[in-house]
Parts: structure tokens; sequence; C-alpha cells
């Protein structure tokens, strides 16, 4: 059984920093990408930021690009996300989604249960 | 870059047919993915690739997509099926989700 289980979220003055982790099981997880996704409270999906099988290729949300940094290491089968300088804007529960699809047509199969994070003084 | 427009709310009574749609400019041209949130879960795949079911979701949810619109329907609705749906395309290396639809079953 696949499952995702995100960490490491929490309350956090603005400016501060956090490193949220997700511990991946149940299928071999280097040749996935991996994905972070966040859902503001009472608000729609944003995707944050995705990362490649071997860290080669990342990407982000012009929303926290400069500021957050994923990163996995596929001998922990776990992904990360290095958020720096947060905002209130960025207060939101943080999703791990495994990427799942090919020739730039990805959707994503299996989602974490969350982590929150809260951006306030 | 790709701006998903979703109705905010649908609602059908039992056993009637719903239907979410998802608009964008020749999103025909892309393959749009559907997904189910209920209150306090993580989102749920439903539908991929235009009109493709996961395993495990029941025959009665089904997808199409052609020329700006993109549709998500939900045959003989169930008082279960009442969540928040959400599309989403892969753009330019990034996701993109439409602002959700929530379903009400009267």
């Amino acid at each position: 059984e696949v499952q995702l289980v995100e960490s490491g979220g929490g309350l956090v003055t603005p400016g501060g920093s956090l490193r949220l982790s997700c511990a991946a099981s149940g299928f071999s997880f280097s040749p996935y990408s991996m994905e972070w996704v966040r859902q503001a409270p009472g608000k729609g999906l944003e995707w944050v930021s995705s990362i490649g099988t071997s860290s080669s290729s990342m990407s982000y949300a012009d929303s926290v690009k400069g500021r957050f940094t994923i990163s996995r290491d596929n001998a922990k089968n776990s992904v990360y996300l290095q958020m720096n300088s947060l905002r209130a804007e960025d207060t939101a529960l943080y999703y791990c989604a495994r990427l799942h699809g090919t020739a730039n047509n990805y959707y994503f199969d299996y989602w974490g249960q969350g982590t929150l994070v809260t951006v306030s003084s | 870059s790709y701006v998903l427009t979703q109705s905010p709310s649908v609602s059908v009574a039992p056993g009637q047919t719903a239907r979410i749609t998802c608009g964008e400019n020749n999103i025909g041209s892309k393959s749009v993915h559907w997904y189910q949130q209920k209150p306090g879960q993580a989102p749920v795949l439903v539908v991929y690739d235009d009109s493709d079911r996961p395993s495990g979701i029941p025959e009665r949810f089904s997808g199409s997509n052609s020329g700006n619109t993109a549709t998500l329907t939900i045959s003989r609705v169930e008082a279960g099926d009442e969540a928040d749906y959400y599309c989403q395309v892969w753009d330019s290396s990034s996701g993109v989700f439409g602002g959700g639809t929530k379903l009400a079953v009267l």
C-alpha cells in the first residue's frame, strides 16, 4: 500500500523558516517525481514544487520561488521542503503527492494527509 | 499560462446526474485530471487522462474533454459524493488546478 506521511509543520513567525518532510513507503520511490501541493484554510489547491527522480530537475510556483527549496533522499525514501522567509500567505496545509504520467502530461496519483503550517506573530 | 475556471458550486438531487465543468481556451489539447476532496480529507484522484478511472473509483464517475471545456460527470449521485472537486492539468513543468467546485447533494 502506497503511503506518504508528512511532518514538520507548525507555528512560525513571519520571516522564519521550517523544513517539511515526507516519508514514502509501499512503492519504489526513486523512479517517481515528487510534489508539494498546499491548501490555504478554506481555499483551493495550489501546486508548490516538484522534484525529478534524481534531483536533476526542480520547479517552483512563482509565489514561492527564491524562498522554498525542494530536495529528496532516495536512500531514505523521503522528500523535503525547506521554507524560508515565510509569510502569512504561506499559511496552509501542505500535502506531499506522487507524480504519475508521461510526456508532459502528469497527475497526482497518491497524496499524504498533509502537515499544517501557520505563519503568524 | 493556464487558468482553469470552475463554477463555485453545483447542486443535484440524489439519483440525478451532476456535471462539473473546467474551462480554458483549447483545454481539449491537454489531458485533464479530476480530484475529489471531502471535508478534512486529502484529495483523491477520480479521473485521469480526461476519462480514465483509477482502480476503486466507481463507474458512475466519468470524464470528457473537448474544445474549451472538460467535464466530470457523476451519474446516479449519492449523498457520499458531496465534496469539492478540482480539475488539473500539467503545463510548463508545473501543476495547474482549477478553483474547485463544491457539489451539494440536496
